[in-house]
């Protein structure tokens, strides 16, 4: 059965900072691993997804790697901002006849202006 | 293009009634999720539907919740009877093609916040 951890839980950092969340998962037959963010009271939304093929996918000021035969995922975030802000989220999609997405429980982000 | 779009987006009820949620998926996507995410928690997929047919519900509560896809488009989510650990926020979620393992993104909705009491 796939498990998720992301670590820290919760992370406070000043604006400008750059930053790393950490997510590892057990079972590294995945297809791909997503990040996703979420704000208060919202859905999830997607950021990033690495093909299991990939290393590392890059969108704007984020930076998501992977390394499948360890286990872990980074998501790297420059020049962090308030609006960046959010409950980050990593899931891992189970290889397989199983398509089924497990999720972290997330990293809680404040970014202090 | 329209997002997912799911109501109500509140609900409180009081143990052992029963409720539902609905969710339109975004236009053309074949695949459907029901998320349950409990407080501090990652989302649990409840059960995925390609089309209108369950692709995946080994999560779902079977005696109390149930769900369904008419014509593989709109689809409901049911809890009868409710419990006390089913407050949660449940979300819906839909992606174009099977499951996401060719790199479909998924696409989420609000979600629905329930309280039991």
């Amino acid at each position: 059965k796939q498990e998720v951890t992301q670590i820290p839980a919760a992370l406070s950092v000043p604006e400008g900072e750059n930053l790393v969340l950490n997510c590892s998962f057990t079972d590294s037959a995945i297809y791909n691993l997503q990040w996703f963010r979420q704000d208060p009271g919202k859905g999830l939304t997607s950021l990033l997804l690495i093909q299991s093929s990939q290393r590392e996918q890059t969108s704007g000021r984020l930076n998501a790697s992977l390394d499948k035969s360890s286990g872990r995922s980074t998501l790297y975030i420059a020049a962090s901002q308030p609006g960046d802000s959010a409950t980050y989220l990593c899931a891992a999609l189970g290889g397989g006849s199983n398509y089924k997405l497990t999720f972290g429980k997330g990293t809680l982000l404040t970014v202090n202006p | 293009e329209a997002g997912v779009a799911q109501s109500p987006r509140y609900k409180i009820i009081e143990k052992r009634q029963s409720v539902a949620f609905w969710c339109n998926p975004i236009s053309g996507h074949a695949t459907l999720y029901w998320y349950q995410q409990i407080l501090g928690q990652g989302p649990k997929l409840l059960i995925q539907f390609q089309n209108n047919g369950v692709v995946d519900d080994s999560q779902l509560p079977k005696d109390r919740f149930s769900a369904e896809r008419l014509k593989g488009v709109d689809s409901t989510l049911k809890i009868q009877p409710a419990k006390l650990e089913d407050s949660a926020v449940y979300l819906c979620a839909s992606s174009q093609g099977q499951g996401g393992r060719h790199g479909e993104k998924l696409f989420f909705g609000s979600g629905t916040q329930l309280s039991v009491l």
